[in-house]
């Protein structure tokens, strides 16, 4: 009973360099969520979809990028890491466009930009 | 816009203490309402939700009321455990627009028992 998978659990990246965090989901929900957790600062919306294709901009979209290919997965791209992007990652998805609608998160990507 | 205030913390209590974390909400409209958990080196998982005006959800002994009047959803325990060591987090989710909807979060409160 997987739910939200996310890959890598931890990364160590140089100033500049690029990566790709990758989730994926196997419980057929059509929206997923891209959030950034720092200290003292809650969940913050970077991205979200919709559904496949679909990708729209949350709250801080700045520096990163997203993509929706297929149903069960969606991709966070970092294209030029900076310092400001050490954070821990966290997906999520849901069923669908409900208020009453939890998400359902994964466990997390450390990542730290030297 | 949207927002969420939860009590800050850190909390300290002993076991078998009662928890109280406070939150309020400014929505436009008339939201869900959640608490989420975050356990040590893991991800949020939901606690308890509530849907409209006085549902009452319940969870694992926790409980919080959806008080429209207050715009609080605060949460309470009658008798914590070493086990409910975590991070708590209040959040609303609201319709943004056609079949969109945000989850808008609270900063969290970190709860600690000790034995």
């Amino acid at each position: 009973n997987a739910g939200v998978t996310q890959t890598p659990k931890f990364r160590v990246l140089k100033t500049g360099q690029s990566m790709t965090l990758l989730c994926a989901q196997d419980m057929n929900h059509e929206y997923m969520y891209w959030y950034r957790q720092d200290p003292g600062m809650g969940l913050r919306l970077i991205h979200y979809s919709v559904g496949e294709g679909t990708t729209a901009k949350g709250e801080v979209p700045d520096g990163y990028n997203v993509s929706r290919l297929k149903k069960q997965n969606f991709l966070l791209g970092l294209e030029s890491a900076a310092p400001s992007q050490t954070s821990v990652y966290f997906c999520a998805s849901s069923p669908q466009g409900y208020s009453n609608q939890p998400q359902h998160f994964g466990d997390g990507t450390r990542l730290s930009i030297l | 816009g949207d927002s969420v205030t939860q009590m800050e913390g850190p909390v300290t209590l002993s076991e078998e203490a009662f928890l109280t974390i406070n939150c309020t909400y400014t929505a436009t409209g008339y939201p869900s309402l959640f608490w989420y958990v975050q356990y040590p080196g893991e991800g949020l998982q939901l606690l308890l939700k509530a849907t409209k005006a006085d549902d009452k959800g319940s969870n694992k002994g926790f409980e919080a009321t959806y008080r429209k009047e207050t715009t609080s959803f605060h949460l309470e325990k009658g008798s914590v455990q070493v086990s409910d060591s975590a991070v708590y987090f209040c959040a609303l989710s609201l319709n943004s627009g056609g079949s969109n909807y945000k989850l808008t979060f609270g900063k969290g409160t970190l709860l600690t028992v000790n034995p």
